[in-house]
């Protein structure tokens, strides 16, 4: 196991569309984690689960957003509708806990 | 709400000059510190972590230090090369029980570049 991994890289879609990310977390990692970037930002904290259990989410994860982690491996960020202020590059990281390692994120371009 | 500043926002020096890199917090009551770095375009590289009880970590041409009292952090590097240039991120963890350390709260990062 190389590290976190992303998948897709690039989307674009058009506003209204519904898209879905996907995370693989390094295996032992039992912490998984989605910020969100935009440009010449930091990363904002989006959600986190331990194992499969989703124990926070921020204020900005509207109604409109979803994250899943089934069997407490892969997770998932669906964003449904999207809008053009959802455009950013979406991160996820895992941890065992202690230190953050990120994937290489999943550009969203919103038309 | 924690607060993460960094600065300088961009800095351009030659190559094989020592720099330093600030980022400042406005709650000291944190857990850890982590730095990263991002390539354009691309996901965060972890540097180092200090925990909330350690004064400072090295790693390489790397060493970071935590004043937790004062709300400053450090990232010191030494003999800068062009490979070096990237956006460097400084990230506080709070204490939320036993997820403590969990959620990060970033700065908007220093954009270094060093010239050959």
């Amino acid at each position: 196991d190389t590290g976190v991994s992303q998948d897709p890289r690039h989307k674009i879609t058009k506003r209204g569309q519904n898209v879905t990310f996907r995370c693989d977390p390094i295996s032992e990692h039992n912490r998984l984690y989605w910020y969100r970037q935009t440009l010449g930002q930091g990363p904002e904290f989006l959600t986190y689960f331990q194992n499969e259990a989703q124990l926070e989410k921020s204020r900005l994860l509207s109604d409109r957003f979803s994250a899943e982690r089934p069997k407490g491996s892969f997770s998932t960020l669906e964003i449904q509708r999207t809008e053009q202020g959802d455009s950013a590059m979406y991160l996820c990281a895992s941890s065992f806990p202690g230190e953050l390692f990120f994937g290489e994120g999943s550009r969203l371009t919103v038309l | 709400k924690q607060e993460v500043t960094q600065i300088p926002a961009a800095l351009s020096v030659p190559e094989g000059e020592n720099l330093v890199l600030n980022c400042s917090f406005t709650d000291s009551a944190i857990y850890n510190l982590q730095w990263f770095r991002q390539d354009p375009g691309k996901g965060l590289t972890s540097l180092l972590l200090i925990q909330s009880s350690q004064r400072e970590q090295t790693s390489g041409r790397l060493n970071a230090s935590l004043d937790k009292s004062s709300g400053r952090s450090t990232l010191y590097i030494a003999a800068s090369q062009p490979g070096d240039s990237a956006t460097y991120l400084c990230a506080v963890g709070g204490f939320e029980g036993e997820t403590s350390g969990s959620r990060l709260t970033f700065g908007e990062g220093t954009q270094l570049t060093v010239n050959p």
